[in-house]
């Protein structure tokens, strides 16, 4: 079955920085678009960005563009999600997902969480 | 596109209808609207796709409709597992937005 684990949050100051990594499993990574989504404590729901199968294109929410950075080793079955110059509202609990033949995110990771606290 | 759900919580009974309403600012393109489920210390599980596709494995209570802006999630008879947070989603238009949530809360 498909299986998504998250990895890499923890607490961060400031300006600092984290790389967070999903493991994928259970099904053809290469052939998937892939997705980070985060969810502040006690708050909706934001996606952060995407990436298409091969890694040739992705796309970035405002709020995180030009200093979050996704990225993709299919060979690995892994994703990745660079964080630089983080904020304090980048504090959340960080999901990736599979985005699936109907475009939908249909598979979801248990999260991993961010705090950005001096 | 900007997704306004209401009403924010929704207190009922169990095997009473739900009725919950997702309102874009402009029309969702190829009506790529999903809506997903959220129970507590969970990540969320897509329910609808395609403004009324079920997902694999999504009892046949839950059904979605709509198109353009409004769209609409009904669940037939609450069943106990179904109270949570349930959020609508569009994937047609980059940044695919999320709504801010509607609960269901047991009245």
């Amino acid at each position: 079955q498909v299986q998504l684990v998250e990895s890499g949050g923890g607490l961060v100051k400031p300006g600092g920085s984290l790389r967070l990594s999903c493991a994928a499993s259970g099904f053809t990574f290469s052939d998937f678009y892939m997705s980070w989504i985060r969810q502040a404590p006690g708050k909706g729901l934001e996606w952060v960005s995407y990436i298409s199968n091969t890694g040739s294109y992705t796309n970035y929410a405002d709020s995180v563009k030009g200093r979050f950075t996704i990225s993709r080793d299919n060979a690995q079955n892994s994703l990745y999600l660079q964080m630089n110059g983080l904020r304090a509202e980048d504090t959340a609990l960080y999901y990736c997902a599979r985005r699936g033949y109907s475009a939908s995110l249909d598979s979801w990771g248990q999260g991993t969480l961010v705090t950005v606290s001096s | 596109i900007v997704l306004t759900q209401s009403p924010g919580t929704l207190s009922l009974s169990p095997g009473e209808r739900a009725t919950l309403s997702c309102r874009a600012s402009q029309s969702v393109s190829s009506n790529y609207l999903a809506w997903y489920q959220q129970k507590p210390g969970q990540a969320p599980r897509l329910l609808i796709y395609g403004a009324s596709s079920r997902a694999t494995g999504i009892p046949d209570r839950f059904s979605g409709s709509g198109s353009g802006t409004d769209f609409t999630l009904t669940i037939s008879r609450l069943d106990p597992e179904d109270f949570a947070v349930f959020y609508c989603q569009q994937y047609g238009q980059s940044p695919w937005t999320f709504g801010q949530g509607t609960r269901v809360e047991i009245k």
